[in-house]
């Protein structure tokens, strides 16, 4: 069974640093496209960007695109969304989730930043 | 960029009626592999969401049957033949035929 487990949630002061994970299992995590998703509070759902783990080629969307850095450690099934410097803005829920495969998302890891 | 919307955002359905939304896209999502990349989603409240139907009309795992998906090249619909109490949230249509994907606005679905 496919699972996607996403680390807890944060909060964090405007100007930290932030690493979020997502550990990946039931299938061959380096041969599958996985991403980030936002959801911003009360509002809908946007990609942010994917990684392929086995190479590590890495796709951002255009608004998300030096503002974040997605990762993958191919060694334990783990994809990792990445801020260094959180802004207020930056408060939402992040879903890991693969785009072109039939497949569960995690649960969301709610980032909090806030002075 | 391919731009998704959905229609009604918000539908108010008694118990065993049927329900539809619709979902557009601004370019046809038929990719030259054959596959047209559009899938629905439910988002219960405070959870994340739950895949219904991927590649237009396939139920995934442990959906009920209830739920149908059809359409072709920009226009596509999700059917709930018998809404039952537990179908409360907001649907999104989503498409992966070109990154980044894209969503629709999402569709509100109440009981009445």
């Amino acid at each position: 069974e496919v699972e996607l487990v996403q680390s807890e949630a944060e909060v964090k002061k405007p100007g930290e640093s932030l690493k979020i994970s997502c550990r990946a299992s039931g299938y061959t995590f380096t041969n599958s496209w996985i991403g980030w998703v936002r959801q911003l509070p009360g509002e809908g759902l946007e990609w942010m960007g994917i990684i392929y783990p086995d190479d590590s080629d890495t796709k951002y969307s255009p608004s998300f695109q030096g503002q974040v850095t997605i990762s993958s450690d191919k060694s334990i099934s783990t994809t990792y969304l990445q801020w260094s410097g959180l802004r207020a803005s930056d408060t939402a829920i992040y879903y890991c989730a693969r785009p072109w495969t039939p497949s569960p998302w995690g649960r969301g890891t709610l980032v909090t930043v806030s002075s | 960029d391919i731009v998704m919307t959905q229609t009604p955002l918000s539908l108010s359905v008694t118990p065993g009626q049927p329900a539809s939304i619709s979902c557009k896209s601004t370019q046809s999502l038929l990719h030259s592999d054959g596959k047209t990349y559009l899938y629905w989603y439910l988002q219960k409240a405070g959870q994340s969401p739950q895949l219904l139907i991927y590649e237009v009309s396939n139920r995934f795992s442990g959906v009920p049957d209830r739920f149908s998906g059809s359409g072709s090249g920009t226009d596509f619909t999700l059917k709930i033949s018998r809404v039952e109490a537990e179908d409360v949230g907001v649907y999104y249509c989503m498409q992966t035929i070109q990154f980044p994907g894209g969503f629709g606005q999402g569709t509100k679905l109440e009981i009445k």
